[in-house]
């Protein structure tokens, strides 16, 4: 089956715009999250979706970041009025879910999107 | 709040031979899981391995084994016959068994591995 996917693969922007990165995951993963990568910090986890239930933003590093999750699939991260400091491969998982204990815990990565303010 | 450390940057090894890429980790907790990815320059982050930590068996998965030690709170992932296929950066990752939010993945900050034909 077809695995994570995340669009666009490479997105260059001004400094000041917003932008919108966008999350595939895979049929039937109830759990997604938002991980970025940046060479200073390493991989981040940003945020969390469980479902229905309201997201987990405990990551997020700022107010200009933000993400929704439409009828429990598809996911938006997006990114306002961007700063060089944002420039950074910004990943998407899924997992099967986080119900169970002994269900799963593998998550499973997208390509990631590379975004580069300038 | 849990903590991984992969002390090591980079590493090379000959094709055909056998690296033992080093992880250590923090913890307060007495169950979780633990992982290695792999990321090619694609960027496309691989699952190569997962250990539960009630298991005391060591995971394997063809060339790729672990080395669990509980107590010691070392994680080394062993490569067997490299490929050069293996060439990418390796990430080690800690993982809670709870819900919610805390099942996020905490990272280590990656090793550089190179093979030479």
């Amino acid at each position: 089956g077809a695995g994570v996917s995340q669009s666009p693969s490479n997105k260059v922007t001004e400094k000041g715009k917003d932008v919108e990165l966008r999350c595939d995951p895979i049929s039937g993963h109830t759990a997604l999250y938002w991980y970025r990568q940046s060479l200073g910090q390493g991989l981040e986890f940003l945020i969390y979706f469980q479902g229905n239930s309201a997201p987990d933003k405990s990551g997020l590093p700022s107010d200009r970041f933000s993400a929704e999750r439409t009828g429990g699939s598809v996911s938006t991260l997006t990114i306002q009025r961007t700063q060089q400091e944002d420039s950074a491969v910004y990943l998407c998982a899924s997992s099967l879910g986080t119900s169970g204990r002994r269900r799963g815990g593998e998550q499973y990565f997208g390509p990631g999107t590379r975004l580069t303010v300038t | 709040a849990q903590t991984v450390t992969q002390s090591q940057p980079e590493m090379s090894v000959q094709e055909a031979e056998t690296v033992t890429l080093s992880c250590t980790y923090d913890t307060s907790e007495s169950d979780y899981y633990l992982f290695w990815y792999k990321q090619p320059p694609s960027r496309q982050m691989i699952l190569v391995i997962r250990q539960e930590a009630y298991k005391q068996q060591n995971a394997t998965e063809n060339r790729f084994s672990v080395n669990f030690q509980k107590a010691a709170k070392s994680f080394s992932l062993k490569i067997s016959d490299s490929q050069l296929g293996d060439a990418a950066m390796y990430f080690c990752a800690y993982r809670s068994p709870v819900t919610g939010a805390n099942s996020k993945l905490t990272f280590g900050k990656g090793i550089t591995l190179s093979v030479r034909p």
